[in-house]
């Protein structure tokens, strides 16, 4: 049963730092990597994708990479900014479900 | 940008009563979800939808939950009699195909409470 595991679970940057959330999986044989960001109270938004065959995607300032065969990933954000501040979501794709993390909660201080 | 679209978005019902929550799609994706996020948990999978049939479904989507696909662009979840431990958000997704590279796009969630 693939388990799902994020750190630190919760972080709070000055802004313009870079940082690193990080992702671990227990099941390697996935589809997908996939990484939400989740405002309070509203739905998931999808930042990045990632193919098991792939070792990294970049969207603008956020970059994920993948290595399956150590169970990580990792989401790192470029000069944070305040409207970075939500919680952070990895999801492992296996067949047609996604596996979620708890999530890691960025707050980023002006 | 097209978007998974769901109502109401938020719900209050008695224990024991029926609930239907509504979702649309985004129009040329084929396969379709359902999730669940009690407070201060994970999210979880509920069920995958494809071809007018469930593909997967989770544990938790016991005889109480079923899911409908009743025209071109409606997808619903019902919950049959209602308990307590069902309050959470529920959402909805859709992707184009199933499997590799292949996002799932999300709705901003139905906030289910039941009293």
């Amino acid at each position: 049963k693939q388990e799902v595991t994020q750190i630190p679970a919760a972080l709070s940057v000055p802004e313009g730092e870079n940082l690193v959330l990080n992702c671990s999986f227990t099941d390697s044989a996935i589809y997908n990597l996939q990484w939400f960001r989740q405002d309070p109270g509203k739905g998931l938004t999808s930042l990045l994708l990632i193919q098991s065959s792939q070792r990294e995607q970049t969207s603008g300032r956020l970059n994920a990479s993948l290595d399956k065969s150590s169970g990580r990933s990792t989401l790192y954000i470029a000069a944070s900014q305040p409207g970075d501040s939500a919680t952070y979501l990895c999801a492992a794709q296996g067949g047609n479900k996604l596996v979620f993390g708890a999530g890691t909660i960025l707050r980023v201080k002006s | 940008e097209p978007e998974v679209t769901q109502t109401p978005s938020h719900q209050v019902t008695q224990m024991g009563q029926e609930v239907i929550l509504r979702c649309v799609p985004i129009s040329n994706h084929l396969y379709f979800y359902w999730y669940r996020q009690i407070l201060g948990q994970k999210v979880e999978f509920l069920v995958s939808f494809y071809n007018n049939e469930i593909s997967e479904k989770s544990e938790i989507f016991d005889d109480q939950f079923s899911v409908e696909r009743p025209d071109g662009s409606n997808f619903t979840l019902k919950i049959r009699s209602t308990k307590l431990e069902d309050s959470a958000m529920y959402f909805c997704a859709s992707s184009v195909g199933g499997g590799l590279n292949q996002p799932q796009h999300f709705g901003d969630g139905t906030r289910l409470s039941i009293l």
